[in-house]
């Protein structure tokens, strides 16, 4: 069966900087690949989706990689601001049917 | 536009006992998902409807475990009897096509004792 890996140490990062969390995942390549915000006591919030066939994508501050040869996602988030502290969690489509399966999330915290 | 409404936002019961949640999904999203979050983990998906029937639910606990998605909108999901280790968050999400972004309720915070 698939399996999805996040650093579940939390990240510790200054302002200013840029934070970068890693998501591996298993076995073959997911149809897509989406990331997720989630502060405590809220329900996560869609941040980033890319394809299969797409290496980046980015969005204001937020940038994704998908390399499918590592199996590896990669999350950054640059000129990081103390309000950016939160989980954030990577979730993966293998059947292209929209049924994600997430990983276990990254708690980043970042300080003024 | 309103987001994914869930409710009770909290619950404490004890084990054996049964519960109930409830979810409304935003206006004209046709898929709808309810997923367990247990404390310190990721969502694990529970069950997806498509309209009002059952995409995938392997991986609900179907001897105490029933969600139904009646008329294609609302939904419910019941535990039955409910044990310890169903102490978790349900989140219901829904989305408006077979691909793209989920939306998330807040949570409903299920406590068993």
């Amino acid at each position: 069966s698939q399996k999805i890996e996040q650093n579940s140490e939390a990240l510790n990062i200054q302002e200013g900087k840029t934070a970068t969390l890693t998501c591996n995942y298993t076995n073959y390549s997911p149809a897509y690949l989406q990331w997720y915000r989630q502060d405590p006591g809220r329900g996560p919030v869609f941040l980033l989706l890319i394809r299969e066939n797409e290496k980046e994508k980015r969005k204001e501050r937020l940038k994704v990689t998908f390399d499918t040869t590592l199996k590896q996602s990669l999350f950054h988030i640059t000129a990081s601001q103390p309000a950016d502290s939160a989980t954030y969690l990577c979730a993966l489509d293998w059947t292209a049917g929209n049924k994600l399966t997430f990983g276990g999330g990254t708690r980043v915290l970042v300080k003024p | 536009e309103a987001g994914v409404a869930q409710s009770p936002r909290y619950k404490i019961i004890e084990k054996r006992q049964s519960v109930a949640f409830w979810c409304n999904p935003i206006s004209g999203h046709a898929t709808l998902y309810w997923y367990q979050q247990i404390l310190g983990q990721g969502p694990k998906l529970l069950i997806q409807f498509q309209n009002n029937g059952v995409v995938d639910d392997s991986q609900l606990p179907k001897d105490r475990f029933s969600a139904e998605r009646l008329k294609g909108v609302d939904s419910t999901l019941k535990i039955q009897p409910a044990k310890l280790e169903d102490s978790a968050v349900y989140l219901c999400a829904s989305s408006p096509s077979k691909t793209g972004e989920l939306f998330f309720g807040e949570g409903s915070r299920l406590t068993v004792l």
